[in-house]
């Protein structure tokens, strides 16, 4: 079993839809959860960055921590065409950065 | 802004041959990452280092070595270039976790592998 699971979907919304991106974990040493968002052809950017259960949010974006469940999300209201990219959780623990599989999100106008 | 530069954005070699990519951060970061992505993978970390000339094993080091002669700098080479090695090959730096928020790593542009 991977630490880290996401599904890789592809994701197809329409424009203006509540999208909502989730990661399950088994390590519960895991001390930080980050959101790297991937345009095609670049590299990952780090989009959103939480160390604690419950909510934070940053403009449209939004990210959950259970850390009783081992389940973190990403929600992104009214979504855009520009947030057409594939989405990866990444957890920290001891020095390593651990990715899930990364999902492929991609919103119609 | 953090910089990490990739000088090979695509490269096409023949299995058995040498490769060499380099990667370039202009932030004084002490930590260096070299991850390869793949669809349904996601990122596998291959080598890592956290000095000058001090380097460490990830999860898919085999076929793989690194080299970090300078601080700001930080190489893979591939011994006998192999098909399954074609992949695209991402640089990352941090600074120590006293410096900026844990964990948080800044990625290169990405070097796109195929072996043929």
């Amino acid at each position: 079993q991977k630490e880290v699971e996401q599904d890789p979907g592809p994701l197809s919304v329409p424009e203006g839809a509540i999208v909502s991106l989730n990661c399950t974990y088994s390590n519960s040493a895991f001390q930080y959860f980050m959101w790297y968002r991937q345009y095609s052809r670049k590299g990952p950017e780090l989009l959103m960055y939480t160390y604690s259960s419950g909510n934070k949010e940053d403009g449209r974006f939004t990210a959950q921590v259970d850390k009783s469940s081992k389940y973190i999300s990403l929600f992104i209201r009214d979504s855009q065409p520009s947030d057409s990219a594939t989405y990866l959780c990444a957890m920290y623990k001891g020095g390593k950065l651990i990715f899930g599989q990364g999902t492929e999100l991609s919103v119609k106008p | 802004d953090v910089k990490v530069t990739q000088s090979s954005r695509y490269l096409v070699k023949r299995t058995g041959e040498k490769v060499f990519l380099e990667c370039v951060q202009d932030m004084d970061h002490e930590n260096m990452f070299w991850y390869r992505q793949d669809p349904g993978l996601g990122l596998r970390l291959i080598y890592f280092s956290y000095d000058v000339k001090m380097k460490e094993k990830g999860d898919i080091p085999e076929g793989y070595s690194v080299s970090r002669e300078k601080k700001e700098r930080f190489s893979l080479i591939l011994e006998s270039a192999s098909t399954n090695q074609t992949s695209m090959y991402l640089c990352a730096s941090r600074p120590h976790d006293k410096r900026g928020r844990t964990g948080e790593l800044f990625f290169g542009e990405g070097s796109r592998l195929t072996v043929l």
